[in-house]
Parts: structure tokens; sequence; C-alpha cells
């Protein structure tokens, strides 16, 4: 078990570029959750998949992101036509199956800067 | 909607202080409570957790008790380490569903040799 890896760690990039996150949840764990920490702040809740079905969406994910988790393991989360106000930490997490409250284990993040 | 409310920081303790971490959340139903912690530039890494009312969920020294009566799950430790500052925190999901997590802003701890 080598834990949830997130890739790249860190990425600059200037405002109006795409920009492509993607995340390794833990072998097995079949729910999947993206995060994002401002500066300064708790994380907040982007999106959920459980298998490759993305089954609830915040309003904080404007049309300008999009997530996929196309064969149920890895996801990617795309951020188009990137703003200022996009630069944070985006964190993914994966947790188990099954009835009961369930751990999230998070990744180390992807650290957004937008010039 | 559900939230929870943080003591704001920094806590500036000496080593072997004691320490309290407040926290405090408003949610329907009996949610899960959590206590993470996140070193610099790192994700978060899970300290403790309860999973109903009375539960004392405790992990490298630190503990904390579900409270339903206060709605609270403060967190505690009783002799800091330097290796503690970090920044702790609080959050709760809910049992059904797809147990989003609700985060409160965090509580920077530093502490002092």
């Amino acid at each position: 078990d080598t834990g949830v890896s997130q890739n790249p760690r860190h990425k600059i990039t200037k405002r109006g570029q795409n920009v492509t996150f993607r995340c390794d949840p833990i072998s097995e764990h079949n729910r999947l959750y993206w995060y994002r920490q401002t500066l300064g702040q708790g994380p907040e809740f982007l999106t959920y998949f459980q298998n490759e079905a993305q089954l609830e969406k915040s309003r904080l994910l404007s049309d300008r992101f999009s997530a996929e988790r196309p064969k149920g393991s890895f996801s990617t989360l795309e951020i188009q036509r990137t703003e200022q106000g996009d630069s944070a930490m985006y964190l993914c997490a994966s947790s188990t199956p099954g009835p009961g409250s369930k751990t999230q284990y998070f990744g180390p993040g992807t650290r957004l800067l937008v010039l | 909607g559900d939230s929870v409310t943080q003591m704001e920081g920094p806590v500036t303790l000496s080593e072997e202080a004691f320490l309290t971490i407040n926290c405090t959340y408003t949610a329907t139903g009996y949610p899960s409570l959590f206590w993470y912690v996140q070193y610099p530039g790192e994700g978060l890494q899970l300290l403790l957790k309860a999973t109903k009312a009375d539960d004392k969920g405790s992990n490298k020294g630190f503990e904390a008790t579900y409270r339903k009566e206060t709605t609270s799950f403060h967190l505690e430790k009783g002799s800091v380490q330097v290796s503690d500052s970090a920044v702790y925190i609080c959050a709760l999901s809910d049992n059904t569903g797809f147990q989003k997590l609700v985060f409160g802003t965090g509580t920077r701890l530093l502490v002092s040799p």
C-alpha cells in the first residue's frame, strides 16, 4: 500500500492556460474525492466519485472545471482558462466502500499558482 | 448546512505545555468527527476520529472526546513537543450518502523549545 499519490506536486501557469492534475488512489478504494484548500483555510469539497461515476459536484466546481475517473482507478482534474483565483492546493482523497464511517486518506496535494 | 468552527491561531506553546484546541460543530443527524494534521507543504494526515457520542479518539498522545451535548470535539495533549508544530484541522462527515468531509479553518500550533 503506497498511499494516495498526486502529480504534479507543484504547477505554475499563466492566466488563461489549461492545467490537468492526476490522482492515484489507494488500490481497491472505490471512493475518490477532490478538495481545494486556499491559503489559511480548511479544505473545501469539490467532487466525489464512486468507481467511475461522478456522483456529486460542489457549486464551487464551475464549468471551467472537469473531473474524470475513466476506469474507476486514477482520476484527473482539469481547469480550463485558469484564473488567479484558482491558485490553491488541490487535494485528493480515497476511501474504502461499504456502510458506516470511512476514513479518507489524503494525497500530498498539487499546489497551483496562477500568474 | 453542516459546519465546523475552530479557535483561531496561532497557538504558541513551550515544549511540555498542555494543549487544547477547541472545535465545535453544527450538523443534522449524527456525524463522525475527525482531527487531521497538516505539516508544511504536505497533505492531510488523519490524527484521530470518533464515530459516535462519548467516543474518545486517541493517537500519539493526542485525545478528543465526542460530546454531543455541547457539539464539541476538542483536541488535547498533555505535553507537546517541538515536532507537534503543524496545522490541526477539525472535520466532520455524515455517516450516510457519500460522506464528504466538512472542515474547520485549521489552527496553527507553534511549539518552541
